[in-house]
């Protein structure tokens, strides 16, 4: 079974911190994705990756970064966290494949509150 | 645009089907998912079906899919208190690796 595996559960940090979340996938996934999920919106797309030191924006990157320095490792920066950005992050990852059927594993998520 | 769309709720009592309902905007989409997730956990793949299928069962699952009005459905037999969750439709277009998700509908189970 694919397991990915978000550092943490629960996270409070501070207004102006700088937050790093860490995703590790142990299935050799190309693809890794970061999303964030809040009541009536969904899974917004922040940031994914397709390869080691790829990178590519999503539908929401604004105030946030990503490092993938080796292929397990999907890491979320936010630069300087804001109220707003108190949200569930989720990590999944996926093999690549456009025309087949690869779908994404998810971690269990990371609820961080920012105060 | 780009949206999959998807009710936010829905309520069935103990015993009975459950239908969840979703409406996706890309004809040249392939794949299309259901994922579960079950309160404080991540998204777990529950089924899914190619573009070229119109139904696929799995147990007390059935996928329904009509392309021509990009309609998707998922059903769910016999529904007990574990299926209470948020069910989540999405779509893989046949051009990238990403996901398109829905905003996710919340089944809730009354006795």
């Amino acid at each position: 079974d694919v397991k990915v595996t978000q550092s943490s559960r629960y996270l409070v940090k501070r207004t102006g911190e700088k937050v790093f979340l860490e995703c590790v996938q142990d299935m050799d996934h190309e693809n890794m994705f970061w999303y964030r999920q809040d009541p009536g919106l969904g899974l917004r797309l922040i940031y994914f990756s397709y390869d080691v030191k790829m990178k590519e924006k999503g539908d929401i990157p604004e105030g946030y970064s990503v490092s993938r320095e080796k292929k397990e490792r999907f890491s979320l920066i936010l630069e300087s966290a804001s109220t707003n950005q108190t949200s569930m992050y989720l990590c999944a990852s996926s093999r690549t494949g456009t025309g087949s059927h690869q779908p994404q594993h998810f971690g269990d998520g990371t609820r961080l509150s920012i105060l | 645009g780009e949206d999959v769309e998807q009710s936010l709720f829905l309520s069935v009592r103990e015993g009975d089907s459950s239908v969840i309902n979703c409406t996706y905007t890309d004809s040249s989409s392939t794949y299309l998912y259901w994922y579960k997730q079950e309160p404080g956990a991540g998204l777990q793949l529950l089924t899914y079906i190619f573009s070229n299928m119109d139904m696929k069962q799995d147990q007390r699952l059935t996928v329904l899919l009509n392309k021509k009005d990009k309609h998707l459905s998922l059903r769910i037999a016999d529904t007990q208190t574990g299926d209470s969750a948020i069910y989540f439709c999405a779509e893989k277009r046949s051009s990238a690796s990403k996901i398109i998700f829905g905003s996710g509908t919340r089944l809730s189970i009354r006795p």
